[in-house]
C-alpha cells in the first residue's frame, strides 16, 4: 500500500462543475502538497498547508491532520483546469524533505 | 527570475553512453533535488541536496550521479544509460525553511530521456 493514495484516479467534469480530488496519506506529516502539471508540461505547486484550508482564486485546499486527509476543490470548473493533480507529503521523521508523491489523479473539464 | 531551469528538454541515447542532465536555481534555494517520473507511479527521489557539498541519495539512486559545487547548480550524471532510465526528469528545489522539512516546490519542466 502506497503511503499516500489519491482518489479518484481519473475525473471527468463539465465545464463549470465543482470538482473535489481526495488525498489520503498513513505517516504523521509536517506539511502536505498539491501539486498541478499539465500535458506535456512542467510541474506547479498550488498550495502547501500543515492545518486548515487554503483558498487561491477557484481553488480550495484542506487538510484534516487527524484523519491523515486533504482535499483539493475546485470551483466552476474550466478547461483550462484539465491537468493531474499531484498530492505530496512532507514525512514528519526523516532527514531533510523526502516527499512522498502520490501518483495523481488525471482531470479533464469538457465544455 | 528564471526559477529553476533544466536542459536538455528532450534526449534520446543508446545503451552505455552517459550524460548529464543540467539544473539551476536562481531563488538561492539551498535545496534541490531530482525526481524521475514513470506512467502509474508518483515522482520518485533520485538525489537530493541540502547545500553546497552536500548530498545524499534518494529512493532510486543507481545509476545516477550528482555534485553540488554551488547553491545554484545540481547536475544529475548518467554514467551508463541503460533503458530502464527511460523517463521524465524533474528537478525540484526549495527554501530548507526553519524546520527543515517544509517550504514550497519549484520545479523545473522537465528533461524527457529516452534510452534505446
Amino acid at each position: 500500500k502506497n503511503e499516500v493514495e489519491q482518489s479518484p484516479q481519473n475525473l471527468t467534469a463539465q465545464e463549470g462543475e465543482f470538482i473535489t480530488i481526495n488525498c489520503s496519506y498513513s505517516v504523521g506529516i509536517s506539511a502536505l502538497h498539491w501539486l498541478q502539471q499539465h500535458p506535456g508540461g512542467g510541474i506547479v505547486s498550488l498550495f502547501m498547508l500543515s492545518s486548515g484550508k487554503k483558498k487561491h482564486g477557484r481553488l480550495i485546499a484542506t487538510i484534516n491532520i487527524q484523519e491523515k486527509h486533504s482535499s483539493l476543490h475546485i470551483t466552476a470548473s474550466h478547461p483550462r483546469d484539465s491537468a493531474v493533480y499531484i498530492c505530496a507529503v512532507n514525512p514528519r521523521t526523516g532527514t531533510a524533505s523526502k516527499l512522498t508523491f502520490g501518483t495523481g489523479t488525471r482531470l479533464q473539464v469538457t465544455l | 527570475n528564471a526559477g529553476v531551469t533544466q536542459t536538455p528538454k528532450f534526449q534520446v541515447l543508446k545503451t552505455g553512453q552517459s550524460m548529464t542532465l543540467q539544473c539551476a536555481q536562481d531563488m538561492n534555494h539551498e535545496y534541490m533535488s531530482w525526481y524521475r517520473q514513470d506512467p502509474g507511479m508518483g515522482l520518485r527521489l533520485i538525489h537530493y541536496s541540502v547545500g553546497a557539498g552536500i548530498t545524499d541519495q534518494g529512493e532510486v539512486p543507481n545509476g545516477y550521479n550528482v555534485s553540488r559545487s554551488t547553491t545554484e547548480d545540481f547536475p544529475l550524471r548518467l554514467l551508463s544509460a541503460a533503458p530502464s532510465q527511460t523517463s521524465v526528469y524533474f528537478c525540484a528545489s526549495r527554501e530548507v525553511g526553519t524546520t527543515s522539512n517544509t517550504g514550497e516546490l519549484f520545479f523545473g519542466e522537465g528533461s524527457r530521456l529516452t534510452v534505446l
